[in-house]
């Protein structure tokens, strides 16, 4: 079974500063994705950041990049310029391509960014 | 936005009771997952529609059935309901089977009293 693990169920940063979230994974998996989703008090979810294991190369998006190790099977998220809008609850997830095209998500974390 | 809806926003239900939730689809998106989010929890994968047929199914039991029209727009059906079907329900559309980026609707919440 693929399971997906985040070890920091809170988390809060001063506003313009940077934080980062942690994200552990097991698989033998060798074809997947991996993304970052955010989702504030309104409880859309929404896509922050996706990451190929075949590329070796970090995803980046703005603010957000990924540190993605995939020896150790780790997917960090770095915010940068912390935002007030930042805060939600943040979900790391696996798509796995040979297992049926299922997100597996991990349990999230909450991230608080203070004024 | 991501474009995806889905109606109702919340509703109450008693023990017992049969749910429906919608969930439309972004045009040329032809798979839709069903996810239950408990509350404090991430979600959990319910089953994934693509072309109209069920593509995929999570460990959920099979009062929980779905329906995708040929329009690539989505039911959830929910039989029996319990107390711990209590939750947020989520849709997500995504081409292919849904392996690549699935979108999110913003979820009906259940309430089974």
């Amino acid at each position: 079974a693929q399971t997906v693990t985040q070890s920091q169920p809170e988390m809060s940063v001063q506003e313009a500063e940077t934080v980062t979230l942690s994200c552990t994974y097991d698989t033998s998996e060798s074809n997947y994705y991996l993304f970052w989703y955010k989702q504030p008090p309104s409880r859309q979810m929404i896509l922050v950041i996706r990451q190929e294991a075949y590329k070796q190369q970090n995803a980046t998006e703005n603010r957000f990049s990924v540190n993605f190790q995939k020896a150790a099977k780790s997917f960090s998220l770095k915010i940068s310029d912390s935002q007030l809008g930042d805060t939600a609850m943040y979900f790391c997830a696996s798509l796995f391509k040979n297992a049926g095209n299922m997100l597996t998500f991990g349990g999230g974390t909450r991230l608080m960014v203070k004024p | 936005e991501t474009g995806v809806t889905q109606s109702p926003t919340h509703l109450i239900k008693t023990r017992g009771q049969q749910v429906t939730l919608r969930c439309s689809s972004q045009s040329g998106h032809n798979t839709v997952s069903w996810y239950q989010q408990a509350l404090g929890q991430g979600p959990q994968f319910i089953f994934q529609y693509y072309r109209e047929e069920e593509n995929g199914r999570g460990n959920f039991p099979p009062r929980f059935s779905g329906l995708q029209f040929p329009n690539y727009s989505s039911e959830l059906n929910v039989n029996a309901l319990e107390l711990d079907d209590s939750a947020l329900y989520l849709c997500a559309n995504s081409f292919n089977r849904g392996a690549d980026t699935q979108y999110f609707g913003p979820g009906t919440r259940l309430t089974v009293l």
